[in-house]
């Protein structure tokens, strides 16, 4: 079964570490994407990445890093120099140049600074 | 600046009844909109879709109407029914494909 798998589903951190979220998709995907929400915000951009070794900031990339070595994996650091990182996280992926309504989203993981 | 607005934040309906969500947008230069439904601790899933060019996508229980004279869209579902109690954004793409999410609406279907 093809999709999105983001892990852990729930994931604690103290203030001050840095803490690494992680997207994995077998659909053959080009383009992933990370998402924040937090409670009447919805879902904002944070970082995207179109191919393999290349991905540009979203609109609240600051205190977070990703990369992209491989294809089927978009892995979302979040550090600490990310002022309020308490949030659902979601990761997302779809064909480059798939219209809009291609977007596979993952489970989310939330993320909890104690 | 919010691109696409959802200024209802919580809606109740009737079983039965139809459901409103509405949604409007800034940027004329948008010319793709969805809905996604989502459950608490899941992701979004894609609901229905409407391009610029058309005013009206149906999809069973599920109508969008656009109006880009307003730069208006509403989800319709009719008969409501008690799973489809979820948040609903609304959402919208430009030429990159980038998706603008809404800040959500929930909806409770009432029995």
């Amino acid at each position: 079964d093809g999709g999105i798998t983001q892990s852990p589903k729930y994931l604690f951190r103290k203030e001050g570490q840095n803490v690494t979220l992680s997207c994995e998709q077998n659909l053959n995907h080009d383009a992933m994407y990370w998402y924040r929400q937090d409670p009447g915000q919805g879902l904002r951009l944070i970082y995207y990445s179109q191919i393999v070794n290349d991905f540009q900031k979203g609109d609240i990339a600051e205190g977070y890093s990703v990369s992209r070595e491989k294809k089927e994996s978009f892995p979302l650091t979040v550090t600490s120099a990310q002022k309020n990182p308490t949030a659902f996280y979601l990761c997302a992926s779809r064909f480059r140049g798939q219209g809009a309504d291609g977007y596979t989203f993952g489970s989310g993981t939330r993320l909890t600074v104690v | 600046d919010q691109q696409v607005k959802q200024n209802s934040p919580s809606l109740s309906v009737q079983e039965g009844r139809i459901s409103i969500l509405n949604c409007d947008y800034t940027n004329s230069m948008f010319d793709y909109f969805l809905w996604y439904k989502k459950y608490p601790a899941e992701g979004p899933t894609f609901l229905i879709s409407i391009s610029s060019i058309k005013d009206k996508n149906e999809d069973g229980r599920f109508t969008v109407f656009l109006n880009k004279s307003a730069k208006h869209l509403s989800l319709h579902i009719v008969p409501s029914q008690p799973g489809d109690s979820a948040v609903y954004f609304c959402a919208a793409a430009n030429r990159d494909d980038k998706i603008i999410f809404g800040k959500g609406t929930r909806l409770h279907i009432l029995p």
